[in-house]
């Protein structure tokens, strides 16, 4: 059981460039979720989705987009990669909201 | 507006000792109080976690005391262990299924 898996681990893009971060689980979790965590700051919400085909904007989503065609996969889009996107990026799910979200390991991306 | 305070942002505990981590929130829509241990290069992981109908959980050396009209909770380590040095995050949730709102994080450093 991986639990929620994350790829890649590391990247390096340079501004202007975009990439999808990718995010499967293999829970069948209904919820699944985008964070973004930079040094200082504590982990902030850029998407989320209840389900396959259902996702919504979280705190921090300019730049950003997502899909949810699939239960088990959850993709981050980055368009038009800025410095200000420089961050590690967390995917969590849950098997609904009231249960314990688990988190992948994580990308760290940095934008020069 | 920084919807969850955590203090303090690091912390020196001798081995053996009681290792305390406070948090404060405004929304009283909150409704889960969950407290993460993440580790270099790990994605964070549910440590303890609390509803406010109770005061106080307790998990082998882990306590959250909750406390509801200060709109406060905190999380206790006791007997502290070098295996213990991690980043400690709480967190809050609210009706709905917009994730988690994280505090910044403290630095929790065990001395031998």
């Amino acid at each position: 059981n991986a639990g929620v898996t994350q790829t890649p681990k590391f990247r390096i893009l340079k501004i202007g460039q975009s990439m999808t971060l990718q995010c499967t689980q293999d829970m069948n979790h209904n919820y699944m979720y985008w964070y973004r965590q930079d040094p200082g700051m504590g982990l902030k919400l850029i998407y989320y989705s209840v389900g396959a085909g259902i996702t919504d904007k979280g705190e921090v989503p300019n730049g950003y987009n997502v899909s949810r065609s699939t239960t088990e996969d959850f993709p981050l889009r980055l368009e038009l990669a800025a410095p200000s996107q420089t961050s590690v990026y967390f995917c969590a799910s849950t098997l609904d909201r009231d249960t314990e979200a688990f988190f992948g390991q994580g990308t760290r991306l940095t934008v020069v | 507006q920084q919807q969850v305070k955590q203090s303090p942002q690091s912390l020196i505990v001798q081995k053996g000792g009681i290792s305390i981590i406070n948090c404060a929130y405004e929304n009283t829509a909150f409704d889960y109080f969950p407290w993460y241990q993440q580790f270099p290069g790990k994605g964070p992981a549910l440590l303890i976690a609390i509803r406010p109908d109770v005061s106080e959980k307790k998990e082998g050396r882990f306590t959250i005391s909750f406390n509801k009209s200060a709109k406060q909770f905190s999380l206790h380590i006791m007997d502290s262990q070098p295996g213990d040095s991690a980043t400690y995050f709480c967190a809050a949730r609210k009706g709905g299924a917009d994730g988690l709102t994280f505090g910044k994080g403290t630095h929790l450093i065990i001395q031998p």
